[in-house]
């Protein structure tokens, strides 16, 4: 078993939807948890980071942790064009220095 | 402009031969990580150090060889031992080993 699973897609909303990307995860030991978008060709760029369970909101932009199911979300509203991108997960535990990533949902907003 | 470079975009190489990946950062960060991302596969950690004249081998090492002579920066040496070269590689940093990591724009490596 990985220990972070994310669903790859591709997935395709029309522009102004409200985008559910989510992992789930199997150590309990991870406590720090981000989100990173990618284009096309270029560098991961660090959306989110949250530490341990709760929500944390910036602009458009909301990630949810549940601890307890092991489960982690990143919510997109009236999503743009310009989103359309490919969300990776990332975590890690206290003091660790490797982030597990996930594999990176594609997601397309139509105009 | 803080931020992280790396050189080139794209390079091409053929088999046998040992190349060098160039990674510079501004941001005065400690701690700087290479990875190498593949489709379907997510990025694999291939060596990281928290600082100069330091480092340690990630979940993917064999194959790769790094310095970090200088806190700035910090190279990777894909050598022909590698068997599966051609990848996407990036490299990051950060304050410390438990700080946001923060990405380079990569180098798209090609091995024929």
């Amino acid at each position: 078993q990985k220990e972070v699973e994310q669903d790859p897609g591709p997935l395709s909303v029309p522009e102004g939807a409200i985008v559910s990307l989510n992992c789930t995860y199997s150590n309990s030991a991870f406590q720090y948890f981000m989100w990173y978008r990618q284009y096309s060709r270029k560098g991961p760029e660090l959306l989110m980071y949250t530490y341990s369970s709760g929500n944390k909101e910036d602009g458009r932009f909301t990630a949810q942790v549940d601890k307890s199911s092991k489960y982690i979300s990143l919510f997109i509203r009236d999503s743009q064009p310009s989103d359309s991108a490919t969300y990776l997960c990332a975590m890690r535990g206290t003091g660790a220095n490797n982030l597990f990533f996930g594999t990176g949902t594609r997601l397309t907003v139509i105009p | 402009d803080g931020g992280i470079t790396q050189s080139p975009k794209y390079l091409f190489r053929k088999e046998g031969q040992n190349v060098t990946l160039s990674c510079e950062q501004n941001l005065n960060h400690d701690a700087m990580y290479w990875y190498r991302q593949d489709p379907g596969q997510g990025l694999r950690l291939i060596y990281y150090s928290q600082i100069v004249n330091d480092f340690q081998k990630g979940d993917i090492a064999e194959g790769y060889s790094v310095s970090r002579e200088k806190k700035e920066s910090f190279p990777l040496t894909v050598t022909s031992a590698q068997k599966n070269p051609t990848a996407f590689y990036l490299c990051a940093s950060s304050v410390g080993t438990g700080g946001e990591q923060y990405f380079g724009p990569g180098t798209r490596l090609t091995v024929t």
